[in-house]
């Protein structure tokens, strides 16, 4: 069965600060998704990325980046030079796309930030 | 366009009383997920409808959850005879399609349950 690990409950860091959201999955399928979701206060859950199993590229997006490597299963991110509006908790999630044709997302447990100006 | 969009946006019931959800996906998005998210926990997945076909109802904690979906439209979570341990977010996602490829999800804002 698979599985998303974020062992980071809770992140604290100061305006400017570069951090690391790590996440570490476990999935017997070859084929599979990884995904990032930002849920701010308002609650509601915001898509960051989507990488699939076959793409190892690493992604950046403005102050966004993400580190992807299958040899340990993980899927990092990380966001430089913070800002307080990055406070919110971020999800880890992944689906199986190959026997699986549901597509439903398995999460982490997610990992609050907070940005203190 | 118009996002996912759920109601109401917050119920308080008494335990075991019945309670139903409501669900607008994106229009033409064929597949529809409800998750819930007890507080300060990830998301678990309940259930899933693609198209017509039958749902998956996998995830669904006990048969006192139960949903329903009219064509690619909206959709229903049904719980009764609540308990105080199904408080929680209840949070309904939509995407294009399903397959062999994975495409994001788009949540709608939830619904906060809570039974008193």
């Amino acid at each position: 069965a698979q599985k998303v690990t974020q062992a980071q409950t809770e992140i604290s860091v100061v305006e400017k600060e570069d951090v690391t959201l790590d996440c570490v999955y476990e999935t017997r399928d070859t084929t599979y998704y990884l995904f990032w979701y930002k849920q701010p206060p308002s609650g509601e859950l915001v898509f960051l990325i989507r990488r699939n199993s076959f793409d190892e590229q690493n992604e950046i997006s403005g102050r966004y980046s993400w580190n992807f490597q299958k040899s340990t299963s993980s899927f990092n991110f990380t966001i430089t030079a913070s800002q307080v509006v990055d406070s919110a908790v971020y999800f880890c999630a992944l689906s199986e796309a190959g026997r699986n044709a549901g597509n439903m997302l398995t999460f982490g447990g997610g990992t609050r930030l907070m940005v203190k100006p | 366009g118009a996002g996912v969009s759920q109601s109401p946006s917050n119920k308080v019931t008494e335990k075991g009383k019945d309670v139903e959800l409501r669900c607008d996906p994106i229009s033409g998005h064929t597949a529809l997920y409800w998750y819930r998210q007890r507080l300060g926990q990830g998301l678990e997945f309940l259930i899933y409808f693609q198209g017509n076909s039958a749902p998956d109802k996998s995830g669904l904690p006990s048969d006192r959850f139960s949903a329903e979906r009219t064509g690619e439209s909206v959709s229903t979570l049904t719980i009764q005879r609540t308990q105080q341990e199904d408080s929680a977010v209840y949070l309904c996602a939509s995407s294009p399609r399903t397959g062999k490829v994975s495409y994001e999800q788009y949540f709608g804002p939830g619904t906060r349950l809570t039974v008193t």
